[in-house]
């Protein structure tokens, strides 16, 4: 499994871009790059993950360097409910056998 | 809209005891998944299934067994619950092939 390098905590005032890095410098070529993040007593939920290409969804953008050692996740707008837990997890496929690391603390200050 | 649902949700249990965890999801996926959370920490994964059938272990299986009921239920047994599994338990599912995981919003177990 790929080692990930993540930040421990990231502050962000309301309404302001965040831009979460992770570094997973063993990525092996054929790992796809998950984000998924945890907000307080609830289970993880997906945000989004991406191969090779750059990645928007409604929740999210990935930008993925060109030696793929490292990406960033982008909220746009961050809002209160976004202060969560951020897990950037390499791993094969779509997502089978997450693995987990400690992930960033995301702070939204009003 | 249920998703993926966990009981209980909170259980207190004496070293020894022996606890089942259940979990059962709707959304017609093959694959599910044990993981635990203690304090701080990320998720690690216990077991898993890949599809009706099958069951494999993940990074912390010893202590517990599973069982996958049918394509909608996995559970999770501590035989002798010890104080070093007190957690936050989460299941999770996807469809076989991939996809992003769908989770539970846990079941915290304390152990005294």
């Amino acid at each position: 499994d790929a080692k990930t390098t993540q930040p421990n905590s990231m502050e962000s005032n309301e309404e302001e871009p965040v831009h979460l890095p992770c570094n997973h410098s063993t990525i092996s070529g054929t790992d796809y790059i998950h984000w998924y993040r945890q907000l307080p007593s609830q289970g993880p939920e997906y945000v989004i993950h991406g191969l090779t290409s750059n990645v928007n969804n409604r929740m999210a953008s990935l930008a993925i360097a060109e030696d793929r050692k490292s990406s960033t996740l982008i909220l746009h707008r961050a809002t209160l409910r976004d202060a969560a837990v951020y897990y950037c997890i390499p791993g094969w496929g779509y997502g089978n056998k997450l693995v987990f690391g400690a992930g960033t603390i995301l702070r939204v200050k009003s | 809209n249920a998703g993926v649902t966990q009981t209980p949700k909170f259980q207190v249990l004496k070293t020894g005891q022996s606890m089942t965890l259940q979990c059962a999801q709707d959304m017609n996926h093959n694959s599910m998944y044990w993981y635990r959370q203690d304090p701080g920490m990320g998720l690690r994964l216990i077991y898993y299934s890949a599809s009706e059938g099958t069951t494999d272990k993940g990074e912390v299986p010893n202590g517990y067994n599973v069982s996958r009921l049918n394509k909608r239920e996995f559970s999770l047994r501590l035989e002798s619950a010890a104080p070093s599994q007190t957690s936050v338990y989460f299941c999770a599912s996807n469809p076989t092939g991939g996809r992003p995981q769908h989770f539970g919003d846990g079941t915290r177990l304390s152990i005294l």
